[in-house]
């Protein structure tokens, strides 16, 4: 079946660190990837995607790349700032599962000045 | 830039009683979900529709739970008979075929 299983937080950092937050996925097909950010109080946005294998999405400075070898869509950035501080969603969609998307448990995100 | 609106923002409902919850997807979208949080918890899926007809349900997506969409824009979730655990933001999503979900932000559920 489809899953995600996202690194567990929560991730405290200091501001201008180096991120990183592991997703790896289980797949039937071939799979879309997504990271989706959470702020305080508002819902899910769409951070950055990839469509295919070796595909690097990035927004705002974050970057992750989809790694078919190793099943894996790692969320990198490389200086955060306070304004990330969110929770952070990595995703799936399976065209062969009718547009379905599954979720991973979320990972905290705090930044400190 | 289209987006999903979801209404009422916040509503809080006695135990036992009926709530509707409202959404307006994205015009041109063909999908649409409803998913929920419960406070500081994992986004989990309730249901996705498609072509008028629920195309999957998970496991909390019981009777007491079921959607419409009663004309061209909206799409809604009733909750039949809450229960203090239906307590959540309530989160309607839309796409196309292949594209990212759009999220709306969400209708935050208190029973009591």
């Amino acid at each position: 079946g489809n899953s995600v299983t996202q690194m567990e937080g929560p991730v405290t950092l200091s501001e201008e660190a180096f991120l990183t937050i592991n997703c790896t996925y289980t797949a039937t097909g071939y799979p879309s990837l997504f990271w989706y950010v959470q702020y305080p109080g508002e819902g899910l946005q769409l951070l950055l995607k990839a469509t295919k294998a070796d595909d690097k999405g990035s927004n705002k400075g974050f970057e992750a790349t989809y790694r078919k070898e190793t099943t894996s869509f790692h969320l990198e950035k490389g200086s955060v700032q306070v304004s990330d501080s969110a929770v952070y969603f990595c995703a799936l969609s399976d065209p062969n599962t009718g547009n379905q998307f599954y979720f991973g448990t979320g990972t905290s995100l705090t930044v400190i000045p | 830039e289209p987006e999903v609106t979801q209404t009422p923002s916040h509503q809080v409902t006695q135990m036992g009683q009926e709530v509707i919850l409202r959404c307006v997807p994205i015009s041109n979208h063909l999908y649409f979900y409803w998913y929920r949080q419960i406070l500081g918890q994992k986004v989990e899926f309730l249901v996705s529709f498609y072509n008028n007809e629920i195309s999957e349900k998970s496991e909390i997506f019981d009777d007491q739970f079921s959607v419409e969409r009663p004309d061209g824009s909206n799409f809604t979730l009733k909750i039949r008979s809450t229960k203090l655990e239906d307590s959540a933001m309530y989160f309607c999503a839309s796409s196309d075929w292949g594209s990212p979900l759009h999220f709306g932000n969400g209708t935050r559920l208190t029973v009591t």
